[in-house]
Parts: C-alpha cells; structure tokens; sequence
C-alpha cells in the first residue's frame, strides 16, 4: 500500500457546485496534513494545513479523520479558477524532513 | 525575496550529455529538495539536504548526483543523460522548525 493515495480523477464539477476528495495515508503516527494545488506546468504551492480535526479557508474546507486515516477536501461555490491538481501531503514523524505525497487529484471545473 | 529559482528553466539534452540543475534559495532555509515528477506518477524525491555540506538519497537517486557546497545552492547532476530521465524537476526548500516546502518553478528536461 502507497503511504498517501488520492483518486486521479479528473472530478468534472460545473461552476457553482461542491466536491469534494479524500486521501488515505498509512501512517497512523502523522500528526499533521497538508493539501497542496498545483496549476498545469506550474510548481505546487500550499493551499492549507489541517493540524487537528480540520481546517477552513473560504470556500476550502479540510477535514482530517484519524479513525479511519484519511482527509478530505471540499470546494463550496467552485470557480473556474479552481481547476487545478491537488496534493495531499504528509510530513514526516521524524525529523528529517522528507514529506509524502499523493500523485493528485485533478480538479476541472466547467462553465 | 525572490523565494526559490531554478536554472535553467528547459534544456534538451542528448544521450550520454552531462548537465547540472541548479537551485537558488534566499530564504536561510536549511533543508533542501530535488524531486521529479512524471504524468501519473506525482513528486518523488530524487536527493534532499538537511544543512549545507550534507546530503542523503530520496526515493529515486539513481543516475542522479548533488552538493550542498552553500546553504542556499543545491545542485542536481546528471552525469550521463538517459531517455528516462526525461521528466519536470522541482527543487524545494523549507526551514529546520517548520514544514512547508516552498517550490521553484520547475526545470523541464528532455532527454532525446
């Protein structure tokens, strides 16, 4: 098993709605979670951290179930602006520093 | 603060060519990353730094060479180019007490 799995997608959502995805991770010890986006030929950037049960930024809200250990990511109100990969990250639990990622769900929001 | 550049932004390569990646951080972070990524396959760590002068193997270092000779350069070799090695690489930083990574734009390499 992958230590972070996400659905490829593509999720095809129309302008206006919600969806939301999840990522499963292995490691039961990580604390701490990150979702990252990801613009096509364009470097990650840091959309938001989820520290402890969920985090919300705006129309980005993430929930992080450690029962069964996944987080989850949900875009109210989608804009074509939001068309984009999204990352799933987890840090390390040692203090090396090498984060885990998920390959990333495609997001394609449509007039 | 010009974050985290790389150089050279795309380069075309032959079989069997050497070239050297190069990362620029101006942030005084002390870890630093190279990763690629590939359609399909998400980021995955080639080498990483965690201070100047050290470096250790990521996921997937073969065919790849660095140093960390400063703090805040990172440079990625590739002593003899393959096809395979075609691929977009990210170079990352972040500091020692925190845990986001901060990515440069992305070199594209294409091997022929």
């Amino acid at each position: 098993r992958k230590e972070v799995e996400q659905d490829p997608g593509p999720f095809n959502v129309p302008e206006g709605a919600t969806v939301a995805f999840n990522c499963t991770y292995s490691n039961s010890a990580s604390q701490s979670f990150f979702w990252y986006r990801q613009d096509c030929r364009k470097e990650p950037k840091l959309l938001m951290s989820v520290y402890s049960s969920g985090n919300e930024d705006g129309r980005f809200t993430a929930q992080l179930n450690r029962a069964s250990q996944y987080i989850s990511l949900l875009i109210r109100d989608s804009k074509l602006s939001d068309s984009a990969t999204y990352l799933c990250v987890v840090p390390p639990t040692d203090s090396w520093g090498k984060l885990q990622f998920g390959a990333g769900t495609q997001v394609v929001v449509t007039p | 603060n010009a974050g985290v550049t790389q150089t050279p932004k795309f380069r075309v390569l032959k079989t069997g060519q050497s070239m050297t990646l190069l990362c620029a951080q101006d942030m005084n972070h002390e870890y630093m990353y190279w990763y690629r990524q590939d359609p399909g396959m998400g980021l995955r760590l080639i080498h990483y730094s965690v201070g100047e002068g050290t470096t250790a193997k990521g996921e997937v270092p073969d065919g790849y060479n660095v140093s960390r000779l400063k703090k805040q350069n990172f440079l990625l070799g590739l002593e003899s180019a393959a096809p395979s090695q075609t691929s977009v690489y990210f170079c990352a930083s972040r500091e020692g007490h925190r845990e986001t990574q901060y990515f440069g734009p992305g070199t594209r390499l294409l091997v022929l």
